[in-house]
């Protein structure tokens, strides 16, 4: 089954403990992209990856690493979580002219 | 830069009403894509359709419509005989292919239909 595997679903943790947030598709999809959802402001991305060790800011990546290290994986990393990134977070891969298929969402409380 | 206005913040309907969630864009390229993608309760991202820049058929899915009209720059999606099940989160977005397929989103329009 074609899927994007997102880990953990819900995770809180405290100011400044870094955490990474896994993501892995079974597509073999060159793209590969984060967002951060947010009440009225839809879904905005953070990084992209276009593939391979090419990686890239999207419109909000303050505050955020990535590494595409291989082509199905692109963990989302946060050195120093801060409360103004809680937020609900969203692997997406897609190929060149395919709709983007989306992970089931990680859920991050910041206190 | 490229943009997508989702005016309808909320609406609520009563069960076998019809409704249009309405959809405007703003972009300079030529080609483009447009998606529409629902969001139930349970918060995953469910896609409904992709139509391209060059596509302005409307296409029609069950109960599920869309109208393409470049013309005014919109992509209204229209649920007929609406049912609870349909209550969500709908987001239309446009996609960048020079940013890694990248998808702008609306502000996403919350449907709440009662029985």
């Amino acid at each position: 089954e074609a899927q994007v595997t997102q880990n953990p679903r819900y995770l809180i943790t405290v100011t400044g403990k870094k955490l990474t947030v896994t993501c892995s598709q079974n597509m073999n999809h060159e793209y590969m992209s984060w967002y951060r959802q947010d009440p009225g402001l839809g879904l905005r991305q953070i990084y992209y990856s276009m593939n391979v060790e090419v990686t890239d800011k999207g419109d909000v990546p303050e505050g955020y690493k990535v590494s595409r290290k291989e082509k199905r994986n692109f963990p989302l990393i946060l050195e120093s979580p801060s409360p103004n990134q809680t937020s609900l977070y969203f692997c997406a891969s897609s190929g060149e002219y395919t709709e983007a298929f989306f992970g089931q969402g990680t859920r991050l409380t910041v206190v | 830069a490229q943009k997508v206005t989702q005016a309808q913040t909320e609406i609520s309907v009563v069960e076998k009403e019809d409704v249009t969630l309405d959809c405007v864009y703003e972009t300079r390229d030529t080609t483009y894509y447009l998606f529409w993608y629902k969001q139930p309760p349970s918060g995953e991202l469910v896609f409904l359709i992709r139509r391209n820049s060059f596509d302005e058929q409307n296409e029609i899915s069950g109960r599920y419509s869309w109208n393409f009209q470049k013309s005014t720059s919109s992509f209204n999606f229209t649920i007929t005989a609406s049912q609870v099940v349909d209550s969500a989160v709908y987001f239309c977005a446009l996609s960048e292919l020079e940013y890694g397929n990248k998808l702008v989103f609306g502000a996403g329009t919350i449907l709440r239909v009662k029985s």
